[in-house]
């Protein structure tokens, strides 16, 4: 019933190779994110893309790569990822309005990674 | 001090009790209060945003004290459904960008 939707629900794949997640919402949300989040522990915030611009990059290591093709569609491509990175990969989208109003994430069912 | 911090638990309640979670935050200038659920390996959902009047949705209220910067999270006649991680979450602004930072959540057991 979720509106936001990422592909693939689980992915393996070595420290050589390169993968892509994939998120679509369908809400008109002009703002999009992706979280990672290791097992029992919040989610942690990764990148922020605000109409189609990427607004917040959290330090994440350049084998993380996002791209944001339209304001429906959220990339990550990943490279030379390490095992340390298995996590779920939570992609969420809100509508971004000004003065902190309607600021409600909503997320999709995740991509559960693990980097052998 | 942690940005926003919850009793992780677990709270093991029995099916009907009434059970409360409070959550409390560092930054006084955050603007919007969230509590999300989350069931194993799933997504986190949005349970309720929180007002400063505080609201209601059938058996869950959710209070906000800014001047002692808590958030409370209410549930009456607890359902074997309701079994989750509660997640308290709080809204920063940031360089003009919002950004939604987690509490370590607090883990409801309700049994028969």
């Amino acid at each position: 019933d979720t509106e936001v939707t990422q592909t693939p629900k689980h992915l393996v794949m070595g420290m050589t190779n390169k993968k892509s997640l994939k998120c679509e919402q369908h809400m008109g949300h002009r703002a999009m994110y992706w979280y990672k989040q290791k097992a029992k522990k919040p989610p942690e915030l990764m990148f922020v893309y605000s109409y189609e611009k990427l607004s917040i990059n959290e330090s994440v290591p350049s084998r993380f790569s996002p791209e944001c093709p339209n304001s429906s569609l959220l990339n990550l491509h990943l490279h030379a990822l390490q095992p340390e990175d298995s996590a779920l990969y939570l992609c969420a989208s809100s509508q971004d309005r000004e003065g902190g109003a309607y600021n409600e994430q909503f997320f999709g069912p995740g991509t559960r990674l693990t980097v052998l | 001090r942690k940005e926003v911090e919850q009793d992780p638990g677990p709270f093991n309640v029995p099916e009907g009790a009434t059970v409360a979670f409070n959550c409390t935050y560092s930054n006084s200038a955050s603007q919007s209060f969230f509590w999300y659920r989350q069931d194993c390996r799933k997504e986190p959902k949005l349970l309720m945003s929180v007002y400063s009047s505080g609201n209601e949705d059938g058996r869950f209220t959710a209070q906000l004290n800014r001047a002692s910067q808590y958030i409370s999270l209410l549930i009456r006649d607890s359902k074997l459904s309701d079994s989750a991680t509660y997640l308290c979450v709080v809204n920063i602004m940031n360089t003009g960008f919002q950004k939604l930072v987690f509490g370590t959540g607090t883990r409801l057991l309700v049994s028969p």
